[in-house]
C-alpha cells in the first residue's frame, strides 16, 4: 500500500527545536513535490513548505521562513522538517503530503501533533 | 500570493438534499501548460484531508459520483448531488497552479 508515514511530533518548550519525519512506504520520492501543511487546533489548513523532488527547489511560508528547513534522505526514503526556535503559535497537527499528479497533493500522511508550551 | 475565498463557511444540509460550495481565487489559476490546478479536499473529524476532485472536475479514485466539480478562471464550485451522513466534515479548495499552494478557509458541512 502506498502511504506516507509521519513521526516526530511532541510537546516542546518555546525556543526549542524538533524534527518531523515523513517516510514513503510502497514507493520512493522521485517526482513532483512534497508539501508540509499544518492545522492549528480548531483551525483550517495552512501551507508551510513545498519541496520539489525533481530539482530540490524549496519554498516556505513567511510564518516559518528562517526557522524551518526541509531536508531529504534518499536512502531512508524520507523527508524531514527541521523546526527551530519554536513558538506557541506553531502548535498544530503537521501533515506531509505528496503530489501524485502535478499540483494535486493527492497523498497525505496521518499527521503528527506538535505542542509548543512551557 | 493567491488567496482563495470559500462560501459559505457553514453549510447545514438535510440528508438527501444537494449542497454546493463556492471557491473564488484572487487571480487566474490557468497554468502555462493549459491546466487549472484547483482541487477539493474533504476532512472528516479526526482524519487527514482526502483529495476528492483535482484539476477542477476530475474525481480521485474511489470518490463517489455524487461529488462533482466545475468552474473556470477564478470561480469554482463543488457540488454534492445528494448529501449522505458520511459527507459530514470540512471541505477545502486548494490551488496548485502557483507556488505557494493555498487553501480556502474551509466549509463545514453538517446535517440539519
Amino acid at each position: 500500500e502506498v502511504q506516507l508515514v509521519m513521526s516526530g511530533g511532541d510537546l516542546v518548550q518555546p525556543g526549542r527545536s524538533l524534527r518531523l519525519s515523513c517516510a514513503a512506504s510502497g514507493f520512493t520520492f522521485q517526482t513532483h513535490a512534497v508539501h508540509w501543511v499544518r492545522q492549528a487546533p480548531g483551525k483550517g489548513l495552512e501551507w508551510i513548505s513545498s519541496f520539489m523532488l525533481d530539482n530540490t527547489n524549496v519554498a516556505y511560508a513567511d510564518s516559518v521562513k528562517g526557522r524551518f528547513a526541509v531536508s531529504r534522505d534518499n536512502a531512508a526514503k524520507s523527508l524531514y522538517l527541521q523546526m527551530n526556535s519554536l513558538r506557541p503559535e506553531d502548535t498544530a497537527i503537521y501533515y506531509c503530503g505528496k503530489d501524485i499528479n502535478p499540483g494535486d497533493l493527492g497523498l497525505w500522511g496521518q499527521g503528527t501533533l506538535v505542542t509548543v508550551s512551557s | 500570493d493567491v488567496v482563495l475565498t470559500q462560501s459559505p463557511l457553514s453549510l447545514p444540509v438535510t440528508l438527501g438534499q444537494p449542497a454546493s460550495i463556492s471557491c473564488r481565487s484572487s487571480q487566474s489559476l490557468l497554468s502555462g501548460d493549459g491546466n487549472i490546478y484547483l482541487n477539493w479536499f474533504q476532512q472528516r473529524p479526526g482524519q487527514s484531508p482526502r483529495l476528492l476532485i483535482y484539476k477542477v472536475s476530475d474525481r480521485d479514485s474511489g470518490v463517489p459520483d455524487r461529488f462533482s466539480g466545475s468552474g473556470s478562471g477564478t470561480d469554482f464550485t463543488l457540488k454534492i448531488s445528494g448529501v449522505e451522513a458520511e459527507d459530514v466534515g470540512v471541505y477545502y479548495c486548494m490551488q496548485g497552479t502557483h507556488w505557494p499552494y493555498a487553501f480556502g478557509q474551509g466549509t463545514k458541512l453538517e446535517i440539519k
